[in-house]
């Protein structure tokens, strides 16, 4: 089955800085990546997703890259805020059959004032 | 639409208790996933259902685990006899199906405490 590997488990920078999470993903049939955001004692929430077919998308401070040889994809956050603090996951699957998400172990994303 | 609604949002219980979470979907969503969350093990995946019919049920963890998919619109996860490790958050998500579609919407949670 998928595999998919966080990092950092934690990180901290100062606002206004950028923050980078990467992750891997081990079954080349994967071509679903969302990132989920969990504020302290919520829900999950989709804040992007990239589907295998395109390299890089943007939304406004949030970008991800994918790069499918190597099997890795990275969420960009740009000009942090303290509302960026949160818990960050990755997860893949495929768009085709099976919709289990394999979840990364998560990135604990601290903002400095 | 409200979203996806879970009940209990706490629970408390004594060991060797039955403990019965329950989950409204969002309407239309086809999809229904049963997760668990602790500190140690992160977010794992326990069973899910499309068309009410369980599809991959890998990840519960032992017999007293058991989810049911009645209907569209509800479904149960229960813990029989619970136990001290089956504290965690249990979060039930929803999404639509079909191409293009696997974006999961989830609920707030139910936080179980077993003594």
């Amino acid at each position: 089955g998928e595999n998919v590997e966080q990092h950092p488990s934690t990180l901290s920078v100062q606002e206004g800085d950028s923050a980078v999470i990467k992750c891997t993903y081990s079954d080349s049939a994967s071509n679903y990546f969302p990132w989920y955001k969990q504020e302290l004692g919520k829900r999950p929430q989709l804040i992007i997703d990239i589907r295998s077919n395109v390299g890089e998308k943007k939304d406004q401070r949030i970008a991800v890259t994918l790069n499918k040889t190597a099997k890795h994809f990275s969420l960009h956050i740009t000009e942090t805020q303290p509302e960026d603090s949160a818990v960050y996951f990755c997860a893949a699957s495929t768009v085709f059959g099976n919709e289990k998400l394999t979840f990364g172990t998560g990135t604990r994303l601290t903002i400095i004032p | 639409d409200a979203g996806v609604i879970q009940s209990p949002r706490h629970e408390v219980t004594e060991m060797g208790q039955e403990v019965t979470l329950r989950c409204k979907p969002i309407s239309g969503h086809n999809s229904l996933f049963w997760y668990r969350q602790t500190m140690m093990r992160g977010l794992e995946l326990l069973i899910y259902f499309n068309n009410n019919v369980p599809i991959d049920d890998s990840g519960m963890p032992e017999d007293r685990f058991s989810a049911k998919m009645p209907n569209a619109s509800f479904s149960t996860l229960k813990i029989q006899p619970s136990e001290p490790r089956d504290s965690a958050v249990y979060f039930c998500a929803s999404s639509p199906t079909g191409v293009g579609k696997n974006i999961q919407y989830f609920g707030a949670g139910t936080r179980l405490s077993v003594l």
